[in-house]
């Protein structure tokens, strides 16, 4: 177990949809990263967290958005979806996030996303 | 932004066999190589990370090597079980920030 938590654990919904996904961090981790894992895309960075504010931005749709709250847990919000958005969604934590030194990376579970 | 490449994609081998894996990444300025290992539908899991500060690091029958002037790092499994079936991908984090490029995977099967 890595200490963190992702909700929920599946998620099957229809295009057009609209989902969110949910991520607690490890205790006293301020940075949550966001992952999307498919077949065949193998796993792509979305969008990273630190202490509330957005800190860097991968390859994630304009339809996507995330936040950090005061309590530093995160929201992945999914809209307008589609089939190609089908995947799995890990979101990982560490201490700071700050540039240069390296740090250790946790993932979550994952939640998985379903759209028909 | 960061390149990794992850070589092979699959490899087999007989149990108690060694496997290894190759990363090569493009920016000169990396400096944390982290190795992930994923079951299937689980999550990826650091199994062995190794900073530029060292050219090597061992756990147990896990090891990484580091070559920074030719900018790609391994990871050697020896004595495999089964258990160690599984897809491992390498990372090299952006150095502008802390996000990860991921390898490609290699899924390993280890033949019993």
């Amino acid at each position: 177990d890595s200490g963190v938590t992702q909700t929920p654990k599946h998620l099957i919904t229809a295009t057009g949809q609209r989902v969110t996904l949910r991520c607690s961090p490890r205790s006293g981790d301020l940075s949550v990263y966001w992952y999307q894992q498919s077949l065949d895309q193998g796993l792509q960075f979305l969008i990273q967290y630190y202490n509330g504010e957005e800190r860097a931005k991968g390859n994630i749709l304009e339809r996507f958005s995330a936040q950090q709250f005061p309590d530093l847990h995160s929201e992945l919000n999914l809209s307008s979806l589609e089939l190609g958005d089908s995947a799995l969604y890990f979101c990982a934590s560490s201490v700071d996030g700050v540039a240069g030194i390296g740090e250790t990376q946790y993932f979550g579970p994952g939640t998985r996303l379903l759209v028909l | 932004g960061e390149n990794v490449e992850q070589h092979p994609s699959t490899l087999s081998v007989q149990e108690g066999d060694s496997a290894v894996i190759k990363c090569t990444y493009s920016d000169s300025a990396s400096n944390y190589f982290p190795w992930y290992k994923q079951e299937l539908g689980k999550r990826p899991q650091l199994i062995i990370d190794i900073r530029s500060n060292v050219g090597e690091k061992k756990d147990q029958r896990i090891a990484v090597t580091l070559n920074k002037t030719a900018k790609h790092f391994s990871l050697h499994i020896t004595e495999t079980q089964p258990e160690d079936s599984a897809v491992y991908f390498c990372a090299v984090p952006n150095f502008g920030n802390e996000k990860l490029t991921f390898g490609t995977g290699t899924r390993l099967t280890i033949i019993p």
